[in-house]
């Protein structure tokens, strides 16, 4: 299957610092690209859909302010946690969907906030 | 959107298939069903997905009933690293919504 990257795997931050989060899909084209979220214990939730090129769109309940995205190539969409708080502490995924349509996903990104 | 409903747990023998049952009653004549797992603190990983006919590939077969109202996914041979969450999911408007899925567990 397509092979989908995230950069970085993990990361711990301070409270109110950003972190920006890393999506490659290695080895074809993704005009879309989807963030997911999920706590312990929970299933995925999706965040938002991201189209090359243009403004993604956000799942009812997530704010587009503060999760930012942007997918400014056929390969990469990235995500900005911005001004993160506790409360914000997950596991970040992403995907990418193929021509098919069949979405590819990534490893996932633990992100703490202390 | 069409929603799935499938067992919460199960345990298989590792050697053994598995059988894993998923209900779509509603789906639309259009829609998909798509399979995917999840091994532990890692990302989903794409099983395999049909329409009306069965599929197979090297990781799984999907029989899908006449009716598309359910289907089985089937491990012809699980082994300890088929331990996972799978979600059965009925692809609509290009968003893929991942509901409880089943835990399944492979025994020694």
């Amino acid at each position: 299957g397509a092979v989908v990257s995230q950069h970085p795997s993990w990361v711990i931050c301070k409270s109110g610092t950003s972190v920006k989060i890393e999506c490659r899909s290695l080895d074809f084209q993704a005009t879309t690209m989807f963030w997911y979220r999920q706590f312990p214990k929970q299933s995925l939730m999706l965040m938002a859909t991201s189209n090359e090129g243009s403004k993604a769109t956000y799942e009812q309940g997530v704010e587009k302010d503060k999760f930012l995205i942007n997918h400014a190539s056929l390969t990469l969409s990235t995500l900005t946690v911005t001004s993160a708080h506790p409360e914000d502490s997950s596991f970040y995924i992403c995907s990418a969907r193929d021509p098919v349509p069949t979405q590819f996903f990534g490893p996932g990104t633990r992100l703490t906030v202390l | 959107d069409a929603k799935t409903t499938q067992p919460p747990s199960m345990d298989c023998a590792e050697g053994r298939a598995a059988n894993l049952p998923c209900n779509h009653s509603t789906i639309s004549g259009n829609e998909y069903v798509y399979w995917y797992r999840q091994i532990h603190s890692q990302g989903p990983q794409y099983i395999i997905h049909g329409l009306k006919n069965n599929e197979t590939n090297e990781m799984a077969s999907l029989i899908i009933t006449e009716d598309r109202k359910s289907s089985t996914l089937i491990l012809p041979h699980a082994t300890l690293r088929d331990t996972a969450v799978y979600y059965c999911i009925v692809f609509n408007d290009y968003k893929l919504s991942f509901g409880a899925g089943t835990t399944v567990t492979v025994r020694a």
